[in-house]
């Protein structure tokens, strides 16, 4: 099964509009990490918000903003102000503590989001 | 701070060959994590070192493998080449391990096999 659904394969907004990358997981563990990052074309991941399965508030990062609901398993980030510049793929992607004390990263399939003038 | 830096940039290799790629973390980050990414299987993971130690391995054959040396740096070796083995290899450090830590990504190594 899937740990990390990302069901939108490309996604267009204008420029100064918001914009909502969907994201769901599936795990079984109560401890968790989930992370949003940017691949522009140069092929560089590029870290943009963390949140933890045990924060009560959403993690907020400049325009970024993640919308954690955690019984419905989904982690959607929110680009508020897109701009040009925003024009990427977009991979949500989890950590769990099952794995111990590793650092690896599941990944979704990504989201290319084309923000137009 | 330097960020994470990975050479070569882009490599062209031979179906049989082998090939090694390198990765310097950003400094003080003990902890490098490989993932290799293709258009079908995208991002998965390799394998994590942390103090000179591997700490977890992605669903490779063992032509995979790599090393990390006392100053953090790591390196990644895949012996018999295949043309499967053609991706984006990414490195990533972390300034430690558990769920809290964010992984700063290398700009990749273009490895494609003929």
């Amino acid at each position: 099964a899937q740990k990390i659904t990302q069901t939108q394969p490309g996604m267009f907004v204008q420029e100064k509009e918001a914009v909502t990358l969907d994201c769901t997981y599936d795990t079984s563990d109560q401890s968790y990490g989930l992370f949003w990052y940017k691949q522009p074309s140069s092929g560089e991941m590029i870290f943009l918000i963390y949140q933890g399965s045990y924060d009560e508030q959403n993690a907020t990062e400049g325009r970024y903003s993640l919308n954690f609901q955690k019984a419905r398993k989904s982690a959607n980030l929110v680009i508020s102000a897109s701009q040009l510049g925003d024009s990427a793929m977009y991979f949500c992607a989890m950590r769990e503590e099952g794995t111990g004390t590793a650092s690896k990263l599941t990944f979704g399939t990504g989201t290319r989001l084309q923000v137009t003038l | 701070k330097a960020g994470v830096t990975q050479t070569p940039r882009y490599l062209i290799k031979t179906r049989g060959q082998q090939v090694t790629l390198s990765c310097s973390p950003i400094s003080g980050h003990r902890s490098v994590s490989w993932y290799q990414q293709t258009p079908g299987q995208g991002l998965q993971f390799l394998f994590e070192y942390f103090s000179e130690t591997q700490r977890n391995k992605g669903n490779f054959p063992g032509r995979f493998s790599g090393r990390q040396f006392s100053n953090s740096r790591s390196e990644m070796n895949v012996s018999t080449l295949e043309l499967g083995d053609s991706a984006l290899y990414l490195c990533a450090s972390s300034p430690g391990q558990g769920l809290i830590y964010e992984q700063y990504f290398g700009p990749g190594t273009r490895l494609t096999v003929t």
